[in-house]
């Protein structure tokens, strides 16, 4: 597609429950990054991916937080248990290299209650 | 350790000019980006900078010190439409991820 697609693009979860989030990226970007985004701050750094390896995992705020890109196109963010801290605009980035950017999806916009 | 400054928010007058201030402290350095950000939707890349100087692309410039660990966004001829966030984010050495500032919301007024 011409953008960086993420499904759902809200989610309302029980604490407790798990969820899963997806993103598409544009074809042919080899990174993918996972940002978490919180009211009025910047985003902060989950994981990123290059191609189907996962270079670098080290802002996963706990181990109920796993992600996966098996085929090195789509991407899904997995939340377990989830707690109100949860609480966030999930965004996925996709790039082919830095000097052409990077191009973020809309978000999750995920509540837990 | 990673830390990058830019003021909470700023405010400025349609058809003005505003200049949002942006330091860095990061383990290495390969590159520093401005992106957009309007309310409740995707960050929209607006420059990216890795050599020093000014780059100017419309109404929008962006400015990098390396030696400083300092850039600037300058917006000139303000328009409503500009009121957003504007986030600074470095790439550190030896990664491709992006570290984000915490943002500076503007607000444009008549």
């Amino acid at each position: 597609g011409a953008g960086v697609s993420q499904s759902p693009r809200y989610k309302v979860a029980k604490r407790g429950q798990d969820v899963a989030l997806r993103c598409d990226p544009i074809s042919g970007h080899v990174s993918l990054f996972w940002y978490q985004q919180a009211l009025g701050q910047g985003p902060e750094f989950l994981t990123y991916f290059q191609n189907e390896a996962q270079l670098d995992k080290s802002g996963l705020p706990s181990d109920r937080f796993f992600a996966e890109r098996p085929e090195g196109s789509v991407s899904t963010l997995k939340i377990q248990r989830t707690q109100q801290e949860d609480s966030a605009v999930y965004l996925c980035a996709s790039s082919f290299d830095r000097e052409r950017g990077y191009t973020f999806g809309s978000g999750t916009r995920l509540t837990v209650v | 350790g990673q830390n990058i400054d830019q003021p909470t928010e700023m405010t400025a007058t349609e058809g003005a000019i505003v200049q949002i201030n942006c330091t860095y402290q990061t383990s290495g350095f390969n590159g520093l980006f401005w992106y957009q950000q309007h309310a409740g939707e995707a960050p929209t890349f607006l420059s990216y900078n890795v050599l020093d100087g000014l780059e100017e692309k419309g109404r929008f410039s962006s400015f990098l010190s390396r030696s400083k660990g300092y850039s600037y966004l300058l917006l000139k001829e303000l328009q409503m439409k500009d009121s957003a966030s504007y986030l600074c984010a470095v790439i550190a050495y030896n990664t491709d991820k992006l570290i984000f500032g915490t943002g500076t919301r503007l607000q444009v007024f008549p």
